[in-house]
């Protein structure tokens, strides 16, 4: 079974500072998906950054990274230059492939605040 | 184009009622997804949906329900509701059963009093 554990319930920055929102995980599965998400309080969970567990190098888009440490089963979220906007809950996610499935399991997530 | 659609926003129900909960997905989506969201147990997968056809169920009582219709629209069903039920229910769609191209929603909230 998958298992994701995010340990800081939560977290600030001030802005333009760069955040680590760590994230580890568990699975017996080969081959699965790490994700994370934010979800602002509009309730909406809005998609970020993906990394395979075959990806060679850490996924990046934009300001948002995935340091990905595959021996040490952790997926931490760096944000570069935060913004007021990023102010929001966010979500570690796991898919697990093998036995098709399609669904998440989620983290129990972060609530990150920029403080101006 | 338009993104996922979730009807009503916002519910009240009284314990024991039943209630019915619909999601439009994005044009051309086949596969539909929910998700329950409670402060205690977090996000939970409910059920996925493609082609009409349930493909996954999560671990919930057979109060939860869904159905999936030949335009992928989704409506999930619980009954007989209990005061644990509330949550916000998020659903997400895609093309394909494929959860990297999620889009979710922006939920139902649901109060159960």
């Amino acid at each position: 079974a998958q298992k994701i554990t995010q340990t800081q319930p939560g977290m600030f920055v001030q802005e333009k500072e760069a955040v680590t929102l760590d994230c580890t995980y568990d699975t017996s599965d080969q081959s699965y998906g790490l994700f994370w998400y934010k979800q602002p309080s509009s309730g909406e969970m809005i998609f970020l950054i993906y990394q395979g567990s075959y990806d060679e190098q850490n996924a990046t888009e934009g300001r948002y990274s995935l340091n990905f440490q595959k021996a040490r089963k952790s997926a931490n979220l760096v944000i570069s230059a935060s913004q007021l906007g990023d102010s929001a809950m966010y979500f570690c996610a796991m898919r697990g492939t093998q036995t098709g499935a399609n669904n998440l399991f989620f983290g129990t997530g972060t609530r990150l605040t920029v403080i101006p | 184009k338009a993104g996922v659609t979730q009807t009503p926003r916002y519910l009240i129900k009284t314990r024991g009622q039943q209630v019915t909960l619909s999601c439009s997905p994005i044009s051309g989506h086949r596969s539909v997804s929910w998700y329950q969201q409670t402060p205690g147990q977090g996000l939970q997968f409910l059920f996925e949906y493609f082609s009409e056809t349930q493909r996954n169920k999560g671990n919930f009582p057979g109060r939860f329900s869904g159905r999936q219709f030949s335009n992928s629209r989704s409506e999930m069903n619980v009954s007989t509701l209990e005061l644990g039920d509330s949550a916000l229910y998020l659903c997400a769609s895609s093309l394909y059963r494929d959860s990297r191209f999620y889009t979710f929603g922006s939920g139902t909230r649901l109060t159960v009093v």
